[in-house]
């Protein structure tokens, strides 16, 4: 009865390959996210989904595509993997409205190493 | 922009001795403050947080952590320390200008000695 889940936890790939990180959560939240952090353990938000609709999209190379097929589920495709994408990518998901107590916590998943040679 | 700061990489602390992580911040509005603590190749895990109301804010495994305006501090505290407690503790304050982003500082290393 894990919360927020992700699959691979671990994803060791050649340079040039294309990968996909998936993430779902069961906590009945509208908004998830994808966070990365580096080798320095920094943590910084990539995207967010809003029950489907892309709402946050940070500096990321558009070689990194995010796509939620429902509000469950928020998946994170990476093209033509780079040496520098090597990092912990964490999915996490909360509720929406800032009206709602506790809406502001983000619970986050295990998250996926993922190793780029 | 909202940001926040924990000045130190890292923090070392015998078992049973107070701990205290430091964190402090700087916002345009009233801050969203956060603590997560991440153990060794684990997920994040939520501890507290301050929105409104009490100065003193409780969480869990013990922690609590004090949010002071003044001094523009947020910083964690555990009255005794285990050696379990050690891990690496992040500050983050809530950015909701466009969406709801979670801004962190840069962790602290939290180390409890026997």
């Amino acid at each position: 009865d894990t919360a927020v889940s992700q699959t691979p936890k671990y994803l060791v790939t050649q340079m040039g390959n294309d990968k996909s990180i998936k993430c779902e959560q069961n906590l009945g939240h509208d908004t998830m996210y994808w966070y990365k952090q580096d080798s320095k353990k920094f943590l910084k938000i990539m995207f967010s989904y809003n029950n489907k609709e892309l709402i946050i999209n940070e500096t990321v190379p558009n070689r990194f595509s995010p796509k939620s097929p429902d509000k469950a589920h928020l998946n994170l495709h990476i093209n033509s993997l780079e040496l520098g994408d090597s990092a912990v990518y964490f999915c996490a998901s909360s509720h929406p409205s800032s009206d709602r107590a506790g809406s502001e916590t983000q619970y986050f998943g295990p998250g996926t190493r993922l190793l780029v040679l | 922009a909202q940001s926040v700061a924990q000045p130190e990489d890292q923090v070392n602390v015998a078992e049973g001795n107070p701990l205290t992580v430091k964190c402090t911040y700087s916002v345009s509005g009233n801050p969203y403050l956060f603590w997560y603590v991440q153990y060794p190749n684990r997920g994040l895990q939520f501890l507290l947080k301050y929105i409104t109301g009490d100065n003193l804010v409780k969480g869990s495994y013990g922690f609590e952590a004090e949010f002071n305006k003044s001094q523009t501090s947020f910083h964690l505290k555990k009255p005794s320390a285990l050696v379990s407690d050690s891990a690496l503790y992040f500050c983050a304050v809530l950015d909701m200008e466009y969406g709801n982003k979670l801004v962190f500082g840069a962790g602290t290393i939290l180390r409890v000695k026997s």
